[in-house]
């Protein structure tokens, strides 16, 4: 069954520090995984998608990177702003295409 | 384009009572799923539909909750006799169907059962 950790569960930093969220999963075996932002009392919005073919994407100040192997996705945040403050979850997607989540990542860029 | 639409935003029921939960999804998407976030339990996969059928309803709690889909459009989640951890938001994703595509959710429906 699969597994999505997300580490740290919560990051509070200052505005323009760049910054790392991991995400790690005990299946390699996943189609592609999927990057969110969630504001307190909204739904998801999708920040980045890897297939399980590619390496990295990019969109912006976002790099998303994948390690099938190693079962880990990182998600870089250059020069953050508090308008960054969210929570960020990662979801790898299994068979039958359903999303398996992690935790989530609770961020606080102060000004 | 409108993006994926759930209604009501918010349900206030009490316990015993059945709900109706609604999802539109993005025009085209043939793929919708239910997911629903709680408190302790984060964010689960309840249900997967591709057009108007079902093969994946391993996340369904219990038989209390139901989900259909017409028109390989509009899906209503149904929970009869509520229970107080129901209580959680509801969310709905759409996708177009093929199988690395992405997934795109909608506002959610928050459910209080009282």
């Amino acid at each position: 069954k699969q597994e999505v950790t997300q580490i740290p569960a919560a990051l509070s930093v200052p505005e323009g520090e760049n910054l790392v969220l991991n995400c790690s999963f005990t299946d390699s075996a996943i189609y592609n995984l999927q990057w969110f932002r969630q504001d307190p009392g909204k739904g998801l919005t999708s920040l980045l998608l890897i297939q399980s073919s590619q390496r990295e994407q990019t969109s912006g100040r976002l790099n998303a990177s994948l390690d099938k192997s190693s079962g880990r996705s990182t998600l870089y945040i250059a020069a953050s702003q508090p308008g960054d403050s969210a929570t960020y979850l990662c979801a790898a997607k299994t068979g039958f295409q359903k999303l398996v989540f992690g935790t989530g990542t609770r961020l606080l860029v102060s000004p | 384009g409108a993006g994926v639409s759930q209604s009501p935003s918010n349900k206030v029921t009490e316990k015993g009572k059945d709900v109706e939960l609604r999802c539109d999804p993005i025009s085209g998407h043939t793929a919708l799923y239910w997911y629903r976030q709680s408190l302790g339990q984060g964010l689960e996969f309840l249900i997967y539909f591709q057009g108007n059928s079902a093969p994946d309803k391993s996340g369904l709690p219990s038989d209390r909750f139901s989900a259909e889909r017409t028109g390989g459009s509009v899906s209503t989640l149904t929970i009869q006799r509520t229970q107080q951890e129901d209580s959680a938001v509801y969310l709905c994703a759409s996708s177009a169907g093929q199988m690395l595509g992405e997934q795109y959710f909608g506002p959610g429906t928050r459910l209080t059962v009282t």
